[in-house]
């Protein structure tokens, strides 16, 4: 099992550039979410997803947009690039619930000039 | 909304010291969990602790869960170098879909 990917590893955008950061994973888990880390702050949630078909909000959700189209793959969507986006992301799954162990990707960290 | 603090920030030591890392909720959890990130790596997980007043060990690394269930700390007895990271405690409210992390306790160890 290759556990949760995360591509790409590195990217560099322009002010109100738009890009997808994809997060996948083999494990069969129910649930998937995201969180950006910033120093001193911590992991923040963005968005999470108990099942396909059903997303919703994290704790600092404005900026960014989620699907679940399918068990396998929760991509995260920057529709307008901002220097205050600039972090590493990482998303992370787990067999059903919030409660249960997180895997987490190897992150993609995101630099907006 | 749910807070999650821990302290200290920053810790330094010299190997062969203990260290000790402390988490505190503004509200009640359900479970808490510990997780150790490498620098320059992804979290991993280490440990839940469900139940109040709940003691478990791992090797040198003993955690606690507090009685009311708003706090939680991790001991590391003896450091190595290869304890170097950011411990994070996380925890997730009631039957809330929303699992909420410390702002995180980054150790280094000074042979």
């Amino acid at each position: 099992n290759a556990g949760v990917t995360q591509t790409p590893k590195f990217q560099v955008l322009k002010t109100g550039q738009s890009m997808t950061l994809q997060c996948a994973q083999d494990m069969n888990h129910e649930y998937m979410s995201w969180y950006r880390q910033d120093p001193g702050m911590g992991l923040r949630l963005i968005h999470y997803s108990v099942g396909a078909g059903i997303t919703d909000q994290g704790e600092v959700p404005n900026g960014y947009n989620v699907s679940r189209s399918t068990t396998e793959d929760f991509p995260l969507r920057l529709l307008s690039a901002a220097p205050s986006q600039t972090s590493v992301y990482f998303c992370a799954s787990s067999y059903s619930v919030a409660g249960d162990t997180q895997y987490f990707g190897p992150g993609t960290r995101l630099t907006v000039l | 909304g749910q807070q999650v603090m821990q302290i200290p920030q920053y810790q330094h030591v010299q190997e062969g010291e203990d260290f000790t890392t402390y988490c505190n909720s503004s509200t009640t959890l359900s479970n808490i969990q510990w997780y150790k990130q490498r620098p320059g790596g992804h979290p991993v997980f280490l440990i839940q602790l469900v139940k109040s007043g709940e003691v478990k060990k791992q090797k040198r690394l003993t955690f606690q869960f507090g009685e009311a269930k708003k706090n939680s700390s991790l001991h590391i007895t003896a450091t190595q170098t290869t304890d170097v990271g950011t411990y994070f405690c996380a925890g997730v409210t009631g039957g809330g879909n929303k699992l909420t992390f410390g702002t995180g306790t980054q150790l280094k160890v000074e042979l």
